[in-house]
This record gives structure tokens, C-alpha cells and sequence, in this order.
């Protein structure tokens, strides 16, 4: 079966750097994604790996580590529009598009 | 280029009744996922479609189907409501089945009385 862990909450402080970590166990991996999600609105798209390594993209980055079935979201230069949840989705083989999402990590940016 | 439009936005439904939620996606996309978030569960893939079929389906019972059209717009319909049934339902949208993004429509927040 499939099971995807992050951390339930996190703070941090404006202008600092957070990891936020997932780990995951499938069958069959093909992929991962993060996601930001403001309270009351869509998930958006954030960050998409399926090699090992570092993914940049501005203030965000994403690692994954497909042996370790670890992931990381980094977030740098904090914002406090940055205060939101992260979900954390992976994909499996020979599962079409399905993801299958963790519960979200709950960021909270602090002045 | 139109992001993914689900509607409505907001809908009240009574117990026992039926509803049915549309989602177009973004042009091009033909792939369409639709899953339920509950504070409880998180967000639960319901089903995918690609090309007008049927390619997955989650744990959820058969009061809950879906259809999609030849331009990729997807319905999704929930019979015989319940009380548990309240949620976002969320459609995601990508270009084919193994897609290196997938992007969301803003929802519709249903709540069964």
C-alpha cells in the first residue's frame, strides 16, 4: 500500500529558509509533487521530480531521493504570504494520473 | 491561457438528492482527475479520465461516477447524497495520464443539510 508522512505544522520567521520534508512508501514511484494550498482555495502547483536530485525554481526548490523515498520542499526568503499548507503527492506506476497526497504540512510565517 | 474551470463554485444539496459538478480543463489537456478534500481525509482521488474513458478509480462507492465529453469537459455526479458527502471537490487537469504537472480548478464546495 501507499503511505505519505509530512509534518503536521511548522512556524518560521520571515526573511528565514524551511525545509519541509516528505517521506514516502509505494509500490511502484513515477513521480512527486508539492503543492500550496491558501485556506479556502485550490492546491497550486509548486514542483514536479521523478530523478534524484535538486529541482530550482526561484525562492522554491524540491529534492528527491527515490532510494530513501525522501522528498523536500525548500522555501527561502520567507514571506508571509508563504504562511499556507503543503501537500506532498506522489504518483505510481501504471496508475495513470492518480496522485496520492499527504495530509499537508501547515506553515506558518512568523513577523 | 484559461486556467481549469470547475462550477459552481457553491452549491446546498438536501440529503437524498443528486448533483453534478462540471470541470473544463485547460485547453489542450485531455486528462481529468477529480478528487474530494475533507479536513478529516485530506484530498481522496475519486477517479481519471483521459479520451472520454475511465482510467482509475478510487475507494469510493458507486453513488459516485463521472463521465467526460469529446472536448476533455468532465462532469462528475454524486447520487443519493449524504451528510459526509460535504466537501471540496477538486478537478486537476493535465495534458496526458503521466504529465509533469497537474493543475487544479478552485473547487466546488458542496454541503449536504
Amino acid at each position: 500500500g501507499q503511505n505519505i508522512d509530512q509534518p503536521t505544522e511548522m512556524t518560521a520567521t520571515e526573511g528565514a529558509i524551511v525545509q519541509i520534508n516528505c517521506t514516502y512508501q509505494t509500490s511502484g514511484f513515477n513521480g512527486l509533487f508539492w503543492y500550496q494550498q491558501h485556506a479556502g482555495e485550490a492546491p497550486t502547483f509548486l514542483s514536479y521530480n521523478v530523478l534524484d536530485g535538486l529541482e530550482e525554481k526561484g525562492r522554491f526548490s524540491s529534492f528527491l531521493s527515490r532510494s530513501k523515498g525522501y522528498s523536500y520542499l525548500l522555501l527561502k526568503e520567507l514571506q508571509m504570504k508563504d504562511s499556507a499548507s503543503y501537500l506532498c503527492a506522489v504518483r505510481e506506476h501504471n496508475q495513470g494520473g492518480k496522485l496520492i497526497f499527504g495530509q499537508g504540512t501547515e506553515l506558518s510565517v512568523k513577523p | 491561457k484559461a486556467g481549469v474551470t470547475q462550477t459552481p463554485r457553491y452549491l446546498i444539496k438536501t440529503r437524498g438528492q443528486q448533483v453534478t459538478l462540471s470541470c473544463s480543463p485547460i485547453s489542450g489537456h485531455r486528462s481529468v482527475s477529480w478528487y474530494q478534500q475533507t479536513p478529516g481525509q485530506g484530498l481522496q482521488f475519486l477517479f481519471e479520465y483521459f479520451s472520454e474513458t475511465q482510467r482509475n478509480k478510487g475507494n469510493f462507492p458507486g453513488r459516485f461516477s463521472g463521465r467526460q465529453f469529446s472536448n476533455s469537459r468532465s462532469e462528475m455526479n454524486v447520487s443519493t447524497l449524504e451528510l459526509g458527502d460535504s466537501a471540496l471537490y477538486l478537478c486537476a487537469s493535465s495534458w496526458g495520464q503521466g504529465g509533469t504537472e497537474a493543475f487544479f480548478g478552485q473547487g466546488t464546495r458542496l454541503t449536504v443539510v
